[in-house]
């Protein structure tokens, strides 16, 4: 079936710097949606993005999708304390499974 | 708050029990999601109901079942539990049951399930 795979699993970040997560399918995604759960916290929904080579900003973080509709990234600047915790891509599969990523766990040195 | 209501918030129960897992989706939303997420894992899509009929299976064992009641709210049954069970247990509710563009999913802040 469908997976998303992401990577790293694992960011280790200093305060201040860029980093970028990716997500990579060996399918053609109909849509992607990027979710953040903070430690001891629930999933919550960050973005969508529907159109190859879409690109979307949230203030410091830049998700884009691929033009091929098989990869995803997000990329965050300037990483502060508060971006810690666990980001998810996620896409819909044949069957209509919300699929998740493993997650890059973000770990930010002060 | 995400609107999505998950009950109990924390559980310990023995091996080879049963336990029923609750969940009251947000107002209006249709279809209702339950993910399984081990400790350090990933989320892992087990059974999604959409105006009460299974809309999209998962990895679920044949050891839990699901179902959506007419008032939308849905239950995750886990029966003969093993220690491998033990997990934090997601529901999540959306509008529609599709992959259409706006169909976000909103989780609940899960049901902690310890098996001992």
């Amino acid at each position: 079936g469908q997976q998303v795979m992401q990577i790293p699993q694992y960011q280790h970040v200093q305060e201040g710097e860029d980093f970028t997560t990716y997500c990579n399918s060996s399918t053609t995604l109909s849509n992607i949606q990027w979710y953040k759960q903070r430690p001891g916290g629930h999933p919550v929904f960050l973005i969508q993005l529907v159109k190859s080579g879409e690109v979307k900003k949230q203030k410091r973080l830049t998700f884009q999708f691929g033009e091929a509709k098989k990869n995803s990234s997000l990329h965050i600047t300037a990483t502060q304390t508060t971006d810690v915790g666990t980001y998810f891509c996620a896409s819909k599969a044949a069957g209509n499974k919300l699929t998740f990523g493993g997650g890059t766990r973000v770990l930010v040195k002060p | 708050d995400s609107g999505v209501t998950q009950t109990p918030k924390h559980l310990i129960t023995a091996t080879g029990q049963r336990v029923t897992l609750r969940c009251s989706p947000r107002s209006g939303d249709l279809s209702v999601y339950w993910y399984q997420q081990s400790l350090d894992q990933g989320l892992q899509f087990l059974i999604q109901y959409y105006n009460g009929e299974e809309r999209a299976k998962g990895n679920i064992l044949e050891r839990f079942s699901a179902q959506q009641f007419p008032d939308l709210h849905s239950e995750l049954n886990l029966s003969s539990l093993e220690l491998g069970d033990s997990a934090l247990y997601f529901c999540a509710s959306s509008v529609g049951g599709g992959s259409g563009s706006g169909n976000t999913i909103y989780f609940g802040e899960g049901s902690w399930l310890t098996v001992v």
